[in-house]
Order: C-alpha cells, then structure tokens, then sequence
C-alpha cells in the first residue's frame, strides 16, 4: 500500500514552458485535491475532485488545469509555466463517508525560472 | 468564505516544555478542526482533530481545545522532544458544509523548534 504517490519529485521549467504534474492513490478513496505551499502562507487549494468524473476550482486555480483521470489518478497541469508558480505541489486524497482525514503526498518541488 | 489565521508563525521551546499554538476561524457554521504535522521534505500528516460537539480532545502529549464562542481553538503539545520539531498547521472546512471537510482552508502555519 504506496498511499499518495506524485511524481516527478522535482522540476525545473523555463517560463512559459508546460509540464504535468501526476498523482496516484491505492486507498480507493473517492476525494482528491491538489494543493501548493508557500513561504508563509501555508497550503491553498488550487482544484480538487470530490468523486471521479466531478473537478472544481480551490482558492488559486488561474494557471492550471486537471484532469480525474480514473478513481486513482488526478493530474495537475500547467500551460504555460510562469515564475509565480515556484512552488511546493502537493496531492492528496480522502475517503467520502469516512473519516475527515486527507493523505497527503510527498510533494513536486519546481522552480519557473 | 473561511478565514484561518495561525499563530504565533514560529516557536522554540526547550525541551520537556510545552508548546501552544492558536488558531482563529471566521465561519460560526464551521465544525471540524483539524491539525496536521509537516516534517522536513514530507507532506503533511493529521495528528489531531476535533468536532464541534466537544471542547477538548487528547491524544497521549498533544490536545486541542475548541472555543465555539470565541471561534478559536490551539494545539497543545506537553513535554515537547526533538522529534516534535516541524511545521504544523490548523485547518478548517470551507464551502458546502454538508460535506464536513471535503474542502480545507489552512492556517499560514507554526514552525515549532524544541531544543535539547
């Protein structure tokens, strides 16, 4: 049992380029969210996917695109890299009906420049 | 929408003191509170939670506390040891709270350092 698994674990993008970010969870949970985390200003949710065939945007989604691809997978996409979106990127996934408790992944460290 | 602020931002303790950080929370309607530990280069991880139908829960050295009233509830960590040392952050539900948690606002976050 992996849990929340999310590659790659780092990246570096040129501004303007585009890239994926995958995530993948063996829990079967039907919730997933992906998240970024700043200095300073905690965790803020940038899209998530309360059941598999549903995406909504969080707080901060300008920049970035989803895809639910299976009950499993959630990806995260950006279109066109830009310096702003230099952040730690995490996953994570919850059970519906069950606890209230999101697993979170280890994270995407990338850096626009 | 929700609004969490956190603090105080760090904390340094010796070790075998405690530690309390406090979390503040804008929605009366909110009623879950849950708090999460990051170690270095790890996603975060729930240690506690609480639900608004009880004031005080605990867990072996850590609680937490829950004030409907003043809407505020903090994290207490007794006999605080090395390996309590890492980012911990309060959240709160955000959006249809029909779906308790299913969306999270988080707190900005407490670097906590104890030390030896």
């Amino acid at each position: 049992n992996a849990g929340v698994t999310q590659t790659p674990k780092f990246q570096v993008l040129k501004t303007g380029q585009s890239m994926t970010l995958q995530c993948a969870q063996d829990m079967n949970h039907n919730s997933m969210y992906w998240y970024r985390q700043d200095p300073g200003m905690g965790l803020r949710l940038i899209y998530y996917s309360a059941s598999e065939g549903t995406t909504d945007k969080g707080e901060v989604p300008n920049g970035y695109n989803v895809s639910r691809l299976n009950k499993r997978e959630f990806s995260l996409r950006l279109e066109s890299a830009a310096p702003s979106q230099t952040s730690v990127y995490f996953c994570a996934s919850r059970l519906q009906g069950g606890t209230y408790e999101q697993y979170f992944g280890p994270g995407t460290r990338l850096t626009v420049t | 929408g929700e609004n969490v602020e956190q603090h105080p931002s760090t904390l340094s303790v010796q070790e075998g003191d405690s530690a309390v950080i406090k979390c503040t929370y804008s929605d009366s309607a909110s009623n879950y509170f849950p708090w999460y530990k990051q170690e270095l280069g790890k996603g975060p991880q729930l240690i506690i939670d609480i639900r608004s139908n009880v004031g005080e829960k605990k867990d072996q050295r850590i609680a937490v506390t829950l004030n409907k009233t003043a809407k505020h509830f903090s994290l207490h960590i007794t006999e605080t040891q090395p390996e309590d040392s890492a980012v911990y952050f309060c959240a709160a539900p955000s959006g249809d709270h029909m779906e308790y948690g299913n969306k999270l606002v988080f707190g900005a976050g407490t670097i906590l350092r104890v030390k030896s």
